[in-house]
């Protein structure tokens, strides 16, 4: 598994943009790169994932470099209701060439939107 | 379309007492998948199961753990014998399909307490 940074924690005003990076050195040219958030006593939720271009859905966008190395999820204007965890996650085939969806979860950035 | 269920949300358990935690997957999802959550821990892989099979259980502890997925009803995890260590949230996910791009949707998990 590609082995990811993030910073421990995050804060952010409410209404404003938040820019969440993810370092994934590792990551190899088959991963697609995954966001997961966990709010507050809840189970994961999936954000967005994306491989080699820019991504953008209804919840937030994706930014990825170009060569892959670090990519970062844009939340255009944070809300209470965005204060989670977020967990950057490479993810793809594994070393026997059977592809199947393990996450491997890392510590991922805790924000906080202030009101 | 209902998302995963678990249940029971809340369980208590005295030491040497056996825990069963079920997981219903999303309608049409064949893949299931439980992760622990140790208090202050990040979320950690335990088991991959198909109907019927058990695909990966790398991470699983090696004595008094199972699970199983038949091919009628819900998930199982059971944890045997149970102490205070094995406190924690378990999560269970479901995907459709097994590919490095698909989702897995999260139940709101089963907190697990031994006294």
């Amino acid at each position: 598994d590609a082995k990811t940074t993030q910073p421990n924690s995050m804060e952010s005003n409410e209404e404003e943009p938040v820019h969440l990076p993810c370092n994934h050195s590792t990551i190899s040219g088959t991963d697609y790169i995954h966001w997961y958030r966990q709010l507050p006593s809840q189970g994961p939720e999936y954000v967005i994932h994306g491989l080699t271009s820019n991504v953008n859905n209804r919840m937030a966008s994706l930014a990825i470099a170009e060569d892959r190395k670090s990519s970062t999820l844009i939340l255009h204007r944070a809300t209470l209701r965005d204060a989670a965890v977020y967990y950057c996650i490479p993810g793809g085939l594994n070393a026997g060439g059977t592809s199947y969806g393990k996450l491997t979860f890392g510590q991922g950035t805790i924000l906080t939107v202030h009101p | 379309n209902a998302g995963v269920m678990q249940n029971p949300r809340h369980l208590v358990r005295r030491r040497g007492q056996e825990a069963r935690l079920r997981c219903s997957p999303m309608k049409g999802h064949s893949h299931v998948y439980w992760y622990r959550q140790l208090p202050e821990e990040g979320l950690k892989f335990m088991v991959y199961l198909q109907k019927e099979n058990i695909i990966d259980e790398s991470g699983m502890p090696k004595e008094r753990f199972s699970a199983e997925f038949p091919k009628e009803g819900p998930s199982i995890l059971r944890i045997q014998q149970v102490v205070r260590g094995d406190s924690a949230a378990y999560f269970c996910a479901s995907s459709l399909l097994i590919t490095n791009t698909d989702t897995q949707y999260f139940g709101p998990g089963t907190r697990l307490t031994v006294l």
